[in-house]
């Protein structure tokens, strides 16, 4: 089975903070998302990356940014928390050859 | 532009009742089609796909769905609903041209006993 974890369930920051959302996978996944989930509006890509070093912007990367220095992990990165930040963050995997994507257990980032 | 509707915001079903949530896309290449299911507090666990072939899928669970084409749509049903698939439904499409998935808005089904 693909496990893929996320280094926390529930996370509350204050306004300005640096905050790092991290994803590890144990599947040999090649592509990794981030996405955020927000009531009413689905889930919305944030970034991607398809190899180590590599990244795509998704539809809202302004304010995030990521890192995938190793295959199995993919980091987002909120430079400046603000509270419009406020959501349920999804990490998920997909190999090169499926379409099909493995999903984290999500974190739920508060900003006050 | 790409795009995948769930018209259905809200569905509440009594428990035993089948169940039909709807999915329509809006997509240039051939669809690869998805629907997963998300309860409380968790991430998306994948329910069923499309590739090819047969319209008519099989998932986990007990549920199904049906690609049509000639309506751009991927049914998702239940012919009997238990408790425990109280949940948040997502119906998502893809293509060979790209990696990525788009995702409906997702429909939060309700069960009573």
């Amino acid at each position: 089975d693909v496990k893929v974890t996320q280094s926390s369930r529930y996370l509350v920051k204050r306004t300005g903070e640096k905050v790092f959302l991290e994803c590890v996978q144990d599947m040999d996944h090649e592509n990794m998302f981030w996405y955020r989930q927000d009531p009413g509006l689905g889930l919305r890509l944030i970034y991607f990356s398809y190899d180590v070093k590599m990244k795509e912007k998704g539809d809202i990367p302004e304010g995030y940014s990521v890192s995938r220095e190793k295959k199995e992990r993919f980091s987002l990165i909120l430079e400046s928390a603000s509270t419009n930040q406020t959501s349920m963050y999804l990490c998920a995997t997909q190999t090169q050859s499926s379409y099909e994507q493995y999903f984290g257990p999500g974190t739920r980032l508060t900003v006050t | 532009a790409q795009s995948v509707t769930q018209p259905d915001i809200h569905i509440t079903v009594s428990e035993g009742a089948s169940l039909e949530l709807r999915c329509n896309y809006s997509y240039g290449a051939t669809p690869y089609l998805f629907w997963y299911v998300q309860s409380p507090g968790q991430g998306l666990q994948l329910l069923l796909k499309y590739f090819s072939g047969d319209t008519l899928v099989q998932g986990i669970k007990g549920f199904e769905a049906e690609f049509k084409r000639s309506q751009s749509s991927f049914n998702l049903r239940k012919p009997s609903v238990h408790w425990s698939d109280a949940a948040e439904y997502f119906c998502a499409v893809g293509s060979l041209n790209t990696d990525k998935l788009i995702f409906g808005t997702g429909t939060r089904l309700q069960v009573f006993p």
